[in-house]
Parts: C-alpha cells; sequence; structure tokens
C-alpha cells in the first residue's frame, strides 16, 4: 500500500535561515508524483510544490525546493530564508497517476515554528 | 484564494443528525475531491468525482454519501452523526482525472458534533 512518513512531528528554525522537511514515501507505481501543502493555523491547505517521479530535475517555486532522491524514495522540502509567516504544519502527499483517479495520500505533518 | 468555495464555513449539530457540505470547484475543473482532517486519522482521502461519476473511493463511510451535479458542484452528505466524526472536511479540485495537475483546496468546513 502507498504510504507518506514524515518523521518529524516539530521542528524549531531560526529567522533567515534554511530548514529542511523530510518526506520518505513508499509505492510499488512507477509513475507518481509527489506534493508539498502548508497549512496554517486558519485552516486552508496552500499547494508550494510539485514533482514527478519522471522529472530529473528537482523542483523549485521560490523560496522552496524539493530535494528528489528517487533511489531513497525521499521529497524533502527544503524552505530557504526562513520568514515567520512560514511557522505552520507542512503536508507531505503522494499522487499516484493512473491509479483510482488521482487522490492524494498525506503523511502525518510537521509542524514547523520559525522563531524571530 | 484557490478558487473552490465551501459552505458553510462552521458547521454544529447534534449526535444522530444530519448535514450537507457544499463545494464549488474552480472555474473549469471537472474533478471533486473531498477530504477529512481529524486529529487521530489526519488527512484522509474519502471519495472522488469526475465530470459527475464516482470515480474513486477511499475510506468513507456508509453513513457518508456525495455526489457532483450537473454544475459540477459537490455535496457531502453526513447522516446518523457521532462525535467522532467532528473534523475539517475539505473539498479540492484539478482539471483532470489522474493527471499532475495539484489539487486546490477550499477553505474547509469546520464540523462540530455535540
Amino acid at each position: 500500500a502507498q504510504k507518506i512518513t514524515q518523521t518529524q512531528p516539530g521542528m524549531f528554525v531560526q529567522e533567515k535561515e534554511a530548514v529542511t522537511l523530510d518526506c520518505t514515501y513508499d509505492t510499488s507505481d512507477q509513475s507518481y508524483g509527489l506534493f508539498w501543502y502548508k497549512q496554517p493555523s486558519s485552516g486552508e491547505m496552500i499547494f508550494l510544490i510539485y514533482q514527478g517521479s519522471y522529472d530529473e530535475q528537482n523542483a523549485t517555486e521560490g523560496r522552496y525546493s524539493l530535494n528528489f532522491q528517487k533511489a531513497r524514495k525521499s521529497a524533502n522540502l527544503v524552505i530557504s530564508a526562513s520568514q515567520l509567516g512560514d511557522s505552520a504544519m507542512y503536508f507531505c502527499a503522494m499522487r499516484e497517476v493512473y491509479n483510482q483517479g488521482g487522490k492524494l495520500i498525506f503523511g502525518q505533518g510537521t509542524e514547523l515554528s520559525v522563531k524571530p | 484564494d484557490s478558487g473552490v468555495t465551501q459552505t458553510p464555513k462552521h458547521l454544529i449539530t447534534a449526535t444522530g443528525q444530519r448535514v450537507t457540505l457544499r463545494c464549488s470547484p474552480r472555474s473549469g475543473d471537472l474533478s471533486v475531491y473531498w477530504y477529512q482532517q481529524s486529529l487521530d486519522q489526519g488527512l484522509q482521502f474519502l471519495i472522488q468525482y469526475y465530470n459527475g461519476e464516482e470515480r474513486a473511493k477511499g475510506n468513507i463511510l456508509e453513513r457518508f454519501s456525495a455526489q457532483q451535479f450537473p454544475d459540477l458542484h459537490s455535496e457531502l452528505n453526513l447522516s446518523s452523526l457521532e462525535l467522532g466524526d467532528s473534523a475539517l472536511y475539505f473539498c479540492a479540485s484539478s482539471e483532470l482525472a489522474g493527471d499532475y495537475n495539484e489539487q486546490f483546496f477550499g477553505p474547509g468546513t469546520r464540523l462540530t458534533v455535540l
């Protein structure tokens, strides 16, 4: 069965420093997508970044980058130059493209706190 | 603003009751997904509709049902509510059914069952 594991329940980072949030996944499919979402205290889910299983380069979106290591089945999120507004829950998710219509499977999340 | 709307934002009801959650996808999106977020279960996929038809089913209880209407809005019906149904219910939409496009989430409906 597909599974996403986020082993860091909580993380602290100093403002302006970089932080890496870990994510490992398990799937037997060759084609899949990996996503990161941010959930601030207000509750909405905000899409951050996407990585396809066949993408050779790591995805980047502004201050967010995804460190994709396919052989290790990891898809870590790197946030550079942390800001106070980055304090939130972060969820890693996976979608198997050709199976069951594209539902997302989420990890348990990592709560990031940015200190001033 | 993702373009996905959900109503109501908050819902407080009693055990045994029935409620309906409504979702309007982004303009042009044919696929609608429902997710439940609770403290003990985390974020779980419930059900997906694509262009009016059920496409995939997850951990959805038999007391729950959903549908997608011709105008593509969707409703999630929760009946015989129990305390454990208290959760944040998200609707998400995407343009197609099983592609690489990201799913855009609505603001959620927070359901409290007393």
